[in-house]
This record gives structure tokens, C-alpha cells and sequence, in this order.
């Protein structure tokens, strides 16, 4: 059973445009959120999260958005640069209190900006 | 290069050989993490450790795979008597006790013939 989900195997976004990747989860326990990003060949890179207490957290063109009620967070690119062309992994994890136990992560989206 | 590193990058064995892993963590964290990831698919956590201490393994992590973190530093992955279905992505990631992100290595891709 897929506790994380990302519906969307692939986005198309023209370059300077908003970029708004999705993710749901089923587990009401996870507290605590993260997008990572990929590149071929390479390990996911951390990008940005957020905590179940929070709705909303921004670093820079990354905000990700935290909807607790409807189970459901969403990353925002804005505007999308052509480097932003990767898979973005949603991942969720319980809080322990004593630090990140394993993360679970949904299938990802292949995000491409288009020129 | 501070960050995760992995060792061997690539490898590729026939079925039912044995394989190992390295992976040396970020110096300052003390969290070290395996997991897996196949085609078309997020990874998946297999287990962690706490120092040396091994805290929490998931039920992929079958009989046939074994990980040590015998000085709290570095970290191994073996596996016995690999399978085809065992061809994948082998991800090693480190937090610090207190941090919450986990910040992973290039990853091993095992391909068994």
C-alpha cells in the first residue's frame, strides 16, 4: 500500500513559469514532510520541507505547502528555470523526537521546463 | 568533498554470489541510513543506525542482507547469494540525532546477471 503518492509520473512547464508538483499521503501518524530532487546518475538532493505544525515553508523559489486536513502537500517553483529539469521525490517520516527515522517516499515526477 | 560518499558506484555480479556495499557518512552525523531503489519507483528504506547501534530494519531487508556499522562510522551492506530481483539502486543517506533531513550519497547500481 503506496502511503505516499505522487499522481503525476511527468510535468511539462515553460521556462519563467510557475512549476506546482503534488503529493498526497495516507498515514495521519507522518509529521513531518520533504521534497528531494534527482538527477540521473546521482542521489536525491534535499530541496525544502516542512513541519506538520506549519502550512506554508519558502526557501528562496521553493514554498511547499502543507494541507493536514485534506492530507495533501504541494511544491511550488516559481519561476522554473531549465536546471530545475529532474525527478522531485515527496517523502514523509514520523518524528521520533531523537531525529529522522526512515523516510517514506512516493514514485516521484519528472518535472521538464521546456525552453 | 564533505558530503556522502559510496563506494562502488557500479557493480555488476552473477546470481548467487555475495556483494558488499561502503558507504561513509557526512563526519558530524550519527544517523546512517540504507535504502533501495528500483525502476520507476521511490526508494525504500531498509534500515538505520545510531552509532553503531542498528535501531530499526525493515521487512525488505531479508535474511540474505546484513548491514554493520561497526565503529559508528562507515557502513556496510552485504549481500548473500544475490538474486536478479535484488538489481537496483543501493542509496546510503546521514542526518545528525537532532536533524530531521537526510542528506544521501551517488548511490551503488548492482546489476545481477
Amino acid at each position: 500500500d503506496q502511503q505516499v503518492k505522487q499522481n503525476s509520473p511527468s510535468l511539462s512547464v515553460q521556462e519563467g513559469r510557475i512549476s506546482i508538483l503534488n503529493c498526497d499521503y495516507t498515514n495521519s501518524m507522518f509529521d513531518y514532510f520533504l521534497w528531494y530532487k534527482k538527477y540521473p546518475a546521482e542521489g536525491p538532493t534535499f530541496l525544502i520541507s516542512i513541519s506538520s505544525i506549519k502550512d506554508k515553508n519558502e526557501d528562496g523559489r521553493f514554498t511547499v505547502f502543507l494541507n493536514k486536513s485534506a492530507k495533501h502537500l504541494s511544491l511550488h517553483i516559481v519561476p522554473s528555470q531549465p536546471g530545475d529539469s529532474a525527478v522531485y521525490f515527496c517523502a514523509a517520516m514520523l518524528y521520533s523526537g531523537g531525529g529522522a527515522d526512515g523516510l517514506t517516499f512516493g514514485k516521484g515526477t519528472h518535472l521538464i521546463i521546456q525552453p | 568533498d564533505t558530503g556522502v560518499s559510496q563506494d562502488p558506484r557500479h557493480k555488476i555480479t552473477k546470481r548467487g554470489q555475495n556483494v558488499t556495499f561502503r558507504c561513509d557518512p557526512i563526519s558530524e552525523h550519527n544517523r546512517l541510513y540504507w535504502y533501495r531503489q528500483t525502476l520507476g519507483q521511490g526508494p525504500e528504506f531498509l534500515t538505520y543506525f545510531q552509532n553503531e547501534a542498528q535501531l530499526e530494519k525493515s521487512r525488505l531487508l531479508s535474511d540474505r542482507f546484513s548491514a554493520e556499522r561497526p565503529k559508528g562510522s562507515f557502513s556496510t551492506l552485504e549481500i548473500q547469494r544475490t538474486e536478479q530481483g535484488d538489481s537496483a539502486m543501493y542509496l546510503c543517506a546521514s542526518s545528525t540525532r537532532r536533524g530531521n533531513e537526510q542528506f544521501f550519497g551517488p548511490g551503488t547500481r548492482l546489476t545481477v546477471l
